[in-house]
């Protein structure tokens, strides 16, 4: 087992509903990376959160949000949700710090979004 | 930004043969490159990883192999078996925390029988 554990595993919303999304990150892992998953696609960088502050950001709008939390687990939101929102959302864990490379990666299961 | 492409989308192979994966990237500043396997249904795991400081690596089956001049680097797999049937991702890391991956689009390896 990995460690990190997102929650819930599944879930169904409605277009234009919000959710919550959430990831405990691995034990001494202060960086948490969330990851967008469609079917059939690579993982597609949402952000990334160190030490509570966001590091980072992919080609996302502004109603992806995140947080961090002084444990370093972690929330990913979604507001007004959109069918193309349909997709396995996965967090990663690292030891990475912003001045100095770390590079070990653990994913955890993912959460699978189903938007109708 | 980075962008990595990887090819081919799908490649099957008899079991015993090798496979050969190719990705590129546009970072030149890129310097970490990992690889991911995952299974239908699971979390990507990292099966092997290389800096750029290193032209070459191995474990075992899977090698990969890379070429800053060119911006491209390979995944090996050799003898394969039943068991390497997965997707497979290339990923470039593009700052200096090499904490942001990206990934390529993924190839389907089958393994016949």
């Amino acid at each position: 087992e990995t460690g990190v554990t997102q929650s819930p595993t599944h879930l169904i919303k409605t277009r234009g509903q919000q959710v919550t999304l959430r990831c405990s990150s691995q034990s001494g892992h202060n960086t948490v990376s969330w990851y967008q998953q469609a079917l059939g696609q690579g993982p597609q960088f949402i952000f990334q959160y160190y030490r509570e502050e966001e590091n980072g950001r992919g080609n996302f709008p502004p109603r992806f949000s995140g947080l961090q939390f002084p444990n370093y687990s972690s929330e990913l939101n979604v507001n007004a949700l959109e069918l193309d929102d349909s997709a396995l959302y996965l967090c990663a864990s690292s030891p990475g710090t912003v001045q100095k490379a770390r590079y070990g990666y653990t994913f955890g299961s993912g959460t699978r979004l189903t938007v109708v | 930004g980075e962008n990595v492409e990887q090819h081919p989308s799908t490649l099957s192979v008899q079991e015993g043969d090798s496979a050969v994966i190719k990705c590129t990237y546009s970072d030149s500043a890129s310097n970490y490159f990992p690889w991911y396997k995952q299974e239908l249904g699971k979390r990507p795991q990292l099966i092997i990883d290389i800096r750029s400081n290193v032209g070459e690596k191995k474990d075992q089956r899977i090698a990969v192999t890379l070429n800053k001049t060119a911006k491209h680097f390979s995944l090996h797999i050799t003898e394969t078996q039943p068991e390497d049937s997965a997707v497979y991702f290339c990923a470039a890391s593009v700052d200096s925390s090499a904490s942001k991956i990206i990934f390529g689009s993924g190839t389907r390896l089958s393994i016949r029988p």
